[in-house]
């Protein structure tokens, strides 16, 4: 099983402000296999980034991806309001698929 | 529009078996490259994939929970079942299912349901 760990835990930034969050695997995600989500409680996980690079569909510029092999970053340009959430990274290389233990970005 | 929504019991007796299901639309679980998945996530806990179905009836199972889960498709229905035998305490959770259009954006899960909220209590 791949083991997904983020850092860090929790990430206290004021609006504005630039977020860079690590996601680092055990193991290669093969072709970057590895993906990013946003949740919020009381809502579904809502897919940032997949292919360690590319956008999801209507998601904002702001959020950008990039990595390969076992290290990952996810990062938030500018903060806005609505940005400060629980953001996960997944790898779907291998079987099971799995999840690392999230990053709680919270307002400063 | 793409949407999925799970149903199920909200408490189960430990050692019963909890039955969820997952009802979709705006995609077909026919059409090639589409897979549903059940995650889940304990509370204050991270979340945890426990199994796949795909339009192809190919199953994927957690391995630590293969021999409790099973994951079944109703085309017809446009319903993904996913039955969890012997509950215990540990597998309180809210559960989501979620989609995979494989053949769009590889394996990741694009669009999920809004969860349903599982207690497993005496």
């Amino acid at each position: 099983e791949i083991v997904l760990t983020q850092s860090p835990g929790t990430l206290s930034l004021s609006p504005g402000e630039r977020a860079t969050l690590s996601c680092r695997a055990s193991q290669s995600v093969g072709r970057n296999y590895l993906a990013w989500y946003q949740h919020k409680p009381g809502q579904p996980p809502r897919l940032l980034i997949y292919a360690s690079s590319h956008r999801a569909t209507d998601i904002p510029d702001r959020f950008s991806g990039r990595g390969f092999g076992t290290e990952f970053t996810l990062t938030i340009s500018s903060l806005q309001p609505e940005d400060f959430a629980t953001y996960y990274c997944l790898q779907y290389n291998n079987y099971p698929r799995t999840f690392g233990q999230g990053t709680k970005l919270e307002i400063k | 529009q793409v949407t999925l929504r799970e149903s199920g019991p909200a408490l189960v007796r430990p050692t019963q078996t909890l039955t969820l299901t997952c009802t979709f639309s705006g995609f077909s679980l026919s059409t090639d490259g589409i897979r549903v998945s059940w995650i889940r996530q304990p509370p204050g806990k991270a979340l945890e994939w426990l199994a796949m179905i795909d339009w192809d009836d190919d199953k994927f199972y957690r391995s630590s929970l293969k021999n409790r889960i099973t994951i079944s498709k109703d085309t017809s229905k446009n319903q993904v079942v996913l039955i969890m035998t012997n509950m215990d305490p540990a597998d309180t959770a809210t559960y989501f299912c979620a989609r995979t259009p494989w053949r769009e954006i590889g394996d990741a899960f694009d669009i999920w349901g809004q969860g349903t909220m599982v207690t497993v209590s005496s």
